[in-house]
């Protein structure tokens, strides 16, 4: 069954360092992947999404993902974090690709300290 | 900018009364979708409705859910007898279509069965 794994419960970051959350992924054939960001009070905001083509893509608010099959990861990268990205960060992976059921990661809280 | 909201905020209700979780999607959008989240535990998908129908449904939304499009602007989530268990964070998302199509998600309703 397709299924996303997300190790890190919380991160801290200092801000202006780099940033990578994890996230792995359990899908038969090529997966369609999401990253969403949630601020507290928000729904759900999508950054960005994967189903093809170019294994890295680039999403809103700098942050960019890469796909590597080899080892089933989606994970989701910014070179230099802001205060105002702690938030909690979700990978998702669409059920079947004609489909509509997002099946979600536990989700990571990213903390920024000064 | 449009935006996905739902009401109320936060319902507190008993066990075995009826709750009805209301959203309005964003207005062009033809997908319409509920989510729930059960505190620290992922985001789940519930069910997703298109022109009028349940298009898919996860083994959650059992027939103690309904899902409802009353008029043009409103989407419903009834719980007819709610449960302990049913206390989550409800999301409401909608979208213009099915598989990559984006997903905007509503700040969510938090219900809790006491």
């Amino acid at each position: 069954a397709q299924s996303v794994t997300q190790p890190d419960i919380h991160i801290t970051v200092s801000e202006g360092a780099s940033l990578e959350l994890r996230c792995n992924y359990s899908y038969g054939a090529t997966p369609y992947l999401f990253w969403y960001v949630q601020s507290p009070g928000q729904g759900l905001q999508l950054l960005l999404k994967y189903f093809s083509g170019d294994t890295l893509v680039q999403g809103i608010k700098g942050f960019e993902a890469e796909f590597k099959r080899s080892q089933s990861s989606f994970n989701l990268r910014k070179p230099s974090v802001h205060w105002s990205d702690a938030a909690e960060y979700f990978c998702a992976v669409l059920k079947n690709q004609a489909g509509t059921a997002l099946i979600f990661g536990k989700g990571t809280t990213l903390s920024v300290s000064s | 900018e449009p935006e996905v909201t739902q009401t109320p905020s936060h319902q507190v209700t008993q066990m075995g009364q009826e709750v009805i979780l209301r959203c309005v999607p964003i207005s062009n959008h033809l997908y319409f979708y509920w989510y729930r989240q059960i505190l620290g535990q992922k985001v789940e998908f519930l069910v997703s409705f298109y022109n009028n129908e349940i298009s898919e449904k996860s083994e959650i939304f059992d027939d103690q859910f309904s899902v409802e499009r009353p008029d043009g602007s409103n989407f419903t989530l009834k719980i007819r007898s709610t449960k302990l268990e049913d206390s989550a964070m409800y999301f409401c998302a909608s979208g213009q279509g099915q598989g990559l199509n984006e997903q905007f998600f509503g700040p969510g309703t938090r219900l809790t069965v006491l």
